[in-house]
């Protein structure tokens, strides 16, 4: 599965609209993105996964550009309680899914 | 629907002793995993149960660690004996099978202290 880059940290303010890029340049074709949300003392959290264009859902939209290289998660308009780690994945679909996880994105929403 | 649970949530034991980490998944997912993140490192994959099979197992750090997954339920998680490097959080997930894209379900963690 191909390795992802995205930015170790970000900080925000509420009510702004945050957009986390990762990069997988060695993407398959089969393979999807997939993100994550992680808060302190929890598991990992599903947020959204894409394979190509742009995916929205009640939490998140996900661009993914044709190439399909590099992907963003936008967060519309932050509030303290998405302070959190992002991780950004790459997933091959199936009833197999080993996650290869990295270190991810740390959020910080400030008021 | 009950998320994914794990017990206990803390367990803080001596180095050579034993723990047992247990693993309740979402009612009808197959599919079920172990990860662990260790102190400042990534969450790492240790192994994946399809029912009560083991499916992949390359991610067990070695022979004191054994997992179970009796009746293709509930997942038990040994380390026996421990040793101070098995501290940290491991996380249980489950997802459905059969399905193109079939996310992950975290269970909350189990903290493991080894003193």
């Amino acid at each position: 599965l191909a390795k992802t880059t995205q930015p170790i940290s970000m900080d925000s303010y509420e009510g702004q609209e945050v957009n986390i890029t990762c990069s997988h340049n060695n993407i398959a074709t089969n393979d999807y993105i997939t993100w994550y949300q992680q808060f302190p003392s929890q598991g990992p959290r599903f947020i959204i996964q894409g394979y190509k264009t742009k995916v929205t859902n009640e939490v998140a939209s996900l661009f993914i550009p044709a190439d399909r290289k590099s992907s963003t998660l936008s967060l519309p308009r932050v509030s303290l309680s998405d302070t959190a780690v992002y991780y950004c994945l790459v997933v091959l679909p199936g009833g197999y899914n080993k996650l290869i996880f990295g270190a991810g994105t740390r959020l910080a929403v400030h008021p | 629907e009950a998320g994914v649970t794990q017990f206990p949530s803390h367990s803080v034991i001596e180095k050579g002793q034993t723990v047992t980490l247990r693993c309740d998944p979402i009612s009808g997912h197959d599919n079920l995993y172990w990860y662990r993140r260790v102190m400042g490192k990534e969450i790492k994959f240790l192994l994946h149960f399809v029912k009560e099979s083991k499916q992949d197992e390359s991610g067990m750090p070695n022979n004191r660690f054994l997992a179970e997954r009796t009746g293709g339920t509930y997942s038990t998680l040994k380390v026996q004996p421990a040793e101070l490097e098995d501290s940290g959080v491991y996380f249980c997930a489950s997802s459905l099978g059969g399905q193109l894209y079939s996310p992950l379900h975290f269970g909350n963690g189990t903290r493991l202290t080894v003193t």
